[in-house]
């Protein structure tokens, strides 16, 4: 079945610093969203990315998605304690008969430390 | 606006028993997917309906069963509850069709089997 594969697990960094997580896909996808989920909550939509080489940029948020739509990329300019939290991608793929799937990374855990 | 509601929040269970998750998705939203996320990974899809139908299953046991009514609100059940089955049950809904629209998650139902 279709995978999602996300890294880093996990990722400690000194406030101020960058942040970036890589999701990769074994199959083509229709599109990729992004959610960020707090301690203790519920997964909160980032962003969709549904074309082929796309770049989207929230504030000190970029999110990519490659010319394959294979794989994407978040990175988090200059980051502040605010941006705690689990990130995970997740792949669209068309199952059939009118069908979405869609398959969600294992996420990468972001620690700031202040 | 009311978001995605789900109930019970919290509930234990021990082994055999039987399982019903409610959840109501946001007012207008046709589309509602189930996910079941154990700690420390993603959501991993269980469900998705869409005009009270079927629309995708994701690979859980048949004990696993799931149906949506006229008024959009969905039903999870789960017989012969297993010690695996222990995990938190998020409710989506999404806007306008069962696609690959931004998914709305609820505050999630937390499940304990003992």
């Amino acid at each position: 079945g279709q995978q999602v594969m996300q890294i880093p697990q996990y990722q400690h960094v000194q406030e101020g610093e960058d942040f970036t997580t890589y999701c990769n896909s074994s199959t083509t996808l229709s599109n990729i969203q992004w959610y960020k989920q707090r301690p203790g909550g519920h997964p909160v939509f980032l962003i969709q990315l549904v074309k082929s080489g796309e770049v989207k940029k929230q504030k000190r948020l970029t999110f990519q998605f490659g010319e394959a739509k294979k794989n994407s990329s978040l990175h988090i300019t200059a980051t502040q304690t605010t941006d705690v939290g689990t990130y995970f991608c997740a792949g669209t793929l068309y199952s059939g008969a009118g069908s979405y799937q869609l398959t969600f990374g294992k996420g990468t855990k972001l620690s700031v430390i202040p | 606006d009311a978001g995605v509601t789900q109930s019970p929040t919290h509930l234990i269970k021990t082994r055999g028993q039987h399982v019903t998750l409610r959840c109501s998705p946001i007012s207008g939203h046709k589309s509602v997917s189930w996910y079941q996320q154990v700690l420390g990974q993603g959501p991993q899809f269980i469900f998705q309906y869409y005009e009270k139908e079927e629309r995708g299953r994701g690979n859980f046991p048949d004990r696993f069963s799931a149906r949506q009514f006229p008024n959009y609100s969905s039903e999870l059940n789960v017989n012969a509850l297993l010690l695996g089955d222990s995990a938190l049950y998020l409710c989506a809904s999404s806007f306008p069709s069962a696609g690959t629209g931004e998914l709305f998650f609820g505050e999630g139902s937390r499940l304990t089997v003992l």
